[in-house]
Order: structure tokens, then sequence, then C-alpha cells
């Protein structure tokens, strides 16, 4: 069965640094993998998705992650983040059929 | 804004009711799936209809059930509600049914809440 491990459930950074959530996937099959961002009190956002077609996938909002099979890995990037980047962050391994199955979640804090 | 709507936003009840959630998605999208948010179990598929017919189940428990109606719209109906189905429900949609790289789209969710 697909799993999703997300290492850290709380990350903090300041504005302006570096933000990197981390995502770890199992899965027996070529995997498609997203990223989902929860702003309080709201539903899920895709902010991208990877299906094979680049290693290397950019999304909305400046971030972008990076598929790499041989550490079964798909971490979330952006090279500075901004306030407005709080929120809780979801990676999700999608089955044959299409169900999602999630991580845990990583909730992102900004410090000014 | 997503496209996909659901009502109530809000559902407050007692232990032993039934309630309804319903969802509409997207306009052109086929398939629905709904999903429970709580702190305990995090975010878990429940159940995916693709045009009026069961697709796929997740961990649903039998006092739950699902439809999806010819005009595409989803209900979800839980039962004999416990205190422990107190969760955000959220329901998402998609164009396609089968194949994993169809993005979906999840609307805002209904929070219920059971006392």
């Amino acid at each position: 069965a697909q799993s999703v491990t997300q290492l850290g459930s709380h990350v903090s950074v300041s504005e302006g640094a570096l933000v990197l959530l981390r995502c770890n996937y199992s899965s027996s099959v070529p995997p498609y993998l997203f990223w989902y961002v929860q702003y309080p009190n709201q539903g899920l956002q895709l902010l991208l998705k990877y299906t094979s077609a680049a290693t290397l996938v950019k999304g909305i909002n400046g971030f972008e992650a990076e598929f790499k099979k041989s550490e079964t890995s798909f971490h979330l990037t952006k090279p500075s983040a901004h306030m407005s980047d709080a929120a809780e962050y979801f990676c999700a391994v999608s089955e044959t059929g299409g169900k999602l199955i999630f991580g845990q979640g990583t909730e992102l804090s900004v410090k000014p | 804004d997503s496209g996909v709507t659901q009502t109530p936003k809000h559902l407050i009840t007692a232990t032993g009711q039934r309630v309804t959630l319903r969802c509409s998605p997207r306009s052109g999208d086929l398939s629905v799936y709904w999903y429970q948010q709580s702190l305990d179990q995090g975010l878990q598929f429940l159940i995916q209809y693709y045009n009026g017919e069961e697709r796929a189940k997740g961990n649903i428990l039998e006092r739950f059930s699902a439809q999806q109606f010819p005009d595409l719209h989803s209900e979800l109906n839980l039962s004999s509600l416990e205190l422990g189905d107190s969760a955000l429900y959220f329901c998402a949609s998609s164009e396609g049914g089968q194949g994993g790289s169809y993005e979906q789209y999840f609307g805002p969710g209904t929070r219920l809440t059971v006392t």
C-alpha cells in the first residue's frame, strides 16, 4: 500500500528564509505526488503535482518540489518565506483509482 | 474559490442523530471524493463516486453512506452519530475517475460537531 511520511509536524522559519518541508513516499509503482496547502478554516488548495513529466515541479506562490526516486522523496521548497505562507502543508500520493493518501501535515510558521 | 461547494458550513448535532452533508462538484467534473479530517486521524479518504457509481471505498464506517445523483452532486449520510465522528468533512472533485494524475479540487468543508 502507498503511504506518505512528512518529517516534522511543525516548521518555523524567519521571513525571507528558505522554506523546506520534507515528504517521503512509499509506492510500488511510479507515483503521482501532490502538495496541498490549507489556510486556517479553509479547504485544501493544490500547490503543485508530480506526474513524471519532469522531476522539478514548479507550483503556485513560488513553491517548487523535486522528485527524487532514489530517495523516495518529494520535498517542498520556497527560496524566501513570506508571512502569508503560514499555513498547514500536506503531501499526498495518489493511488491508481485517484484517491489521495495524505501525510500527517506540517504546520509552517513564519516569524517577522 | 475552487468551484466546489459544500453545505452546510457548520453542523452541530447530538449523539445518535443522523445528518446529511451535501457537495456540488466543479462544472464538468465527474468524480466526487469524500475525506474526513480529524486531529487524531488526520486526512482520511472515505469514498469516491464517478458519474453516479461508487468507484472506491476507504475506511468508511458502516454507519456512513454516500451517493452521487444524476446532476453529479453528492451527499454523505452519517447516522447513529458518536462523539468521535466530530471532524471536518471535505468533498473534492476531479475530471476523471481513474488514473491518479487528475487534480482534485477541494471544497471549504463541513465542520461537524457531535455533542
